[in-house]
């Protein structure tokens, strides 16, 4: 079954750097979007992304935050100078429809530490 | 206006038992309620998802009620197992891509 992947599963960071999470959405998926999760909270939209744009963004994904798909498989969340509350887990998801009509599907996540 | 209150916030349930969750919305725009099931070290998976044109959805163990006048709706897990323990969430969306997530059940069912 297809799944989408996301590496690395794990990144620590020092505070200040930047960091850049990858994710290969499925293939045939056309909708990609990343969340986040704060240890014991709920899921957060951060963006979503179609044609090459920003469909929507949240109030979390400010200038420090940036996404890209590089080439035809990669989908990429770049932020650029961390902060101590950039700590969480981060999910890619994707999805072959738009408008909640189709399924979300969400990899396993990229858990960042920023010390 | 775009919050899914969620509760409870734990839930234990003897294996057999009903499992129940409840979420409330405000957003009247919303037409598409997912629950998502999330196993410790992985990524929210989709259990089931209900539209507010109907006000059930059953699958297998797992029903959807929704009640558009109260903006209500909720998961019953039926016969519940110990492999249903995990966290749950609810979500909904409409008129865009972006899930808005509720705070999360954690379910644990004891044999």
């Amino acid at each position: 079954e297809p799944e989408v992947t996301q590496t690395p599963s794990h990144q620590v960071t020092q505070m200040g750097q930047e960091v850049i999470l990858r994710c290969v959405p499925i293939s045939n998926h056309l909708y990609f979007y990343w969340y986040r999760q704060i240890l014991g909270q709920k899921v957060e939209f951060l963006v979503s992304f179609y044609n090459n744009e920003i469909s929507e963004k949240s109030e979390i994904f400010d200038d420090q935050f940036s996404v890209e798909r590089p080439d035809g498989s990669n989908f990429t969340l770049k932020i650029r100078s961390t902060k101590l509350e950039d700590s969480a887990m981060y999910f890619c998801a994707s999805s072959e429809e738009s408008g909640g009509v189709g399924e979300q599907f969400f990899g396993p996540g990229t858990r960042l530490t920023v010390l | 206006q775009q919050q899914v209150k969620q509760s409870p916030q734990s839930l234990i349930v003897q294996k057999g038992g009903i499992s129940i969750i409840n979420c409330a919305y405000e957003n009247t725009a919303f037409d598409y309620f997912p629950w998502y099931q999330q196993f410790p070290g992985k990524g929210p998976a989709l259990l089931i998802a209900i539209r507010p044109d109907v006000s059930e959805k059953k699958e297998g163990r797992f029903t959807i009620s929704f009640n558009k006048s109260a903006k209500q709706f909720s998961l019953h897990i039926m016969d519940s197992q110990p492999g249903d323990s995990a966290t749950y969430f609810c979500a909904a969306s409409g008129n865009t891509d972006k899930l808005i997530f509720g705070t999360g059940t954690r379910l644990q069912v004891f044999p």
